[in-house]
């Protein structure tokens, strides 16, 4: 049972325009998300992140937007750059039920930005 | 700054074979992980280590052990290795503070033959 999905394997922008990459989990315990960015042959790297008390978190070109009704979160990239395109991985964790030691990640959407 | 490293970087058994990946971190952060990484099944957590001398298993634990053998250093050993394991592992730890990030290695390949 995938708890995060993240629906699109892949999407492809143009430089300088928007990405917006979504995710959606099922587990009502979930009360943190995070964004991670991972290049071939490397590990994944931390991006954003947003608590369920708050519906958006900004840094920098990345936004993260959480609908806790819809049980949706999404990332947008503004403007997009070439050097945004690897896999972003969705993560969430249940903190409040004890269970911040332990992130649940979605399958992953390779981004391709275009020159 | 080394943050998380593990070894080996790649590797190639035979089924029946054992193996251990070792995991260190030197961000003094209490908590370790390891995850597995397969094409469109995302990363799966197999085992963690909340603190040193706790494991519990994750998602996908069958066909591995762990050792927290002290705060920076969390291994993860393969008794006999199968085909099904053949996959990029990753080691992790987490900062208990600035929200429950976690902080990857870089990967072990492991191929099963």
């Amino acid at each position: 049972d995938q708890q995060v999905k993240q629906n699109s394997p892949s999407l492809s922008v143009q430089e300088g325009r928007i990405s917006i990459l979504n995710c959606d989990y099922t587990n009502s315990m979930f009360d943190y998300f995070l964004w991670y960015k991972k290049y071939p042959a490397e590990g994944p790297t931390f991006l954003i992140s947003i608590s369920s008390i708050k519906d958006k978190n900004e840094d920098g070109r990345f936004t993260v937007f959480l609908n806790k009704s819809a049980k949706h979160l999404s990332l947008h990239i503004v403007p997009s750059q070439p050097g945004d395109s690897a896999v972003y991985f969705c993560a969430a964790s249940a903190t409040a039920a004890g269970g911040g030691n332990k992130l649940t990640f979605g399958t992953g959407t390779q981004l391709k930005v275009e020159l | 700054n080394a943050g998380v490293t593990q070894t080996p970087k790649f590797q190639v058994l035979k089924t029946g074979q054992s193996m251990t990946l070792q995991c260190a971190q030197d961000m003094n952060h209490n908590s370790m992980y390891w995850y597995r990484q397969d094409p469109g099944m995302g990363l799966r957590l197999i085992y963690y280590s909340a603190s040193e001398g706790t494991t519990d298993k994750g998602e996908v634990p069958n066909g591995y052990n762990v050792s927290r053998l002290n705060k920076r250093e969390f291994s993860l050993r393969l008794e006999s290795a199968a085909p099904s394991q053949t996959s990029v592992y990753f080691c992790a730890s987490r900062d208990r503070g600035a929200g429950n990030t976690i902080y990857f290695g870089e990967g072990s390949w492991l191929t099963v033959v």
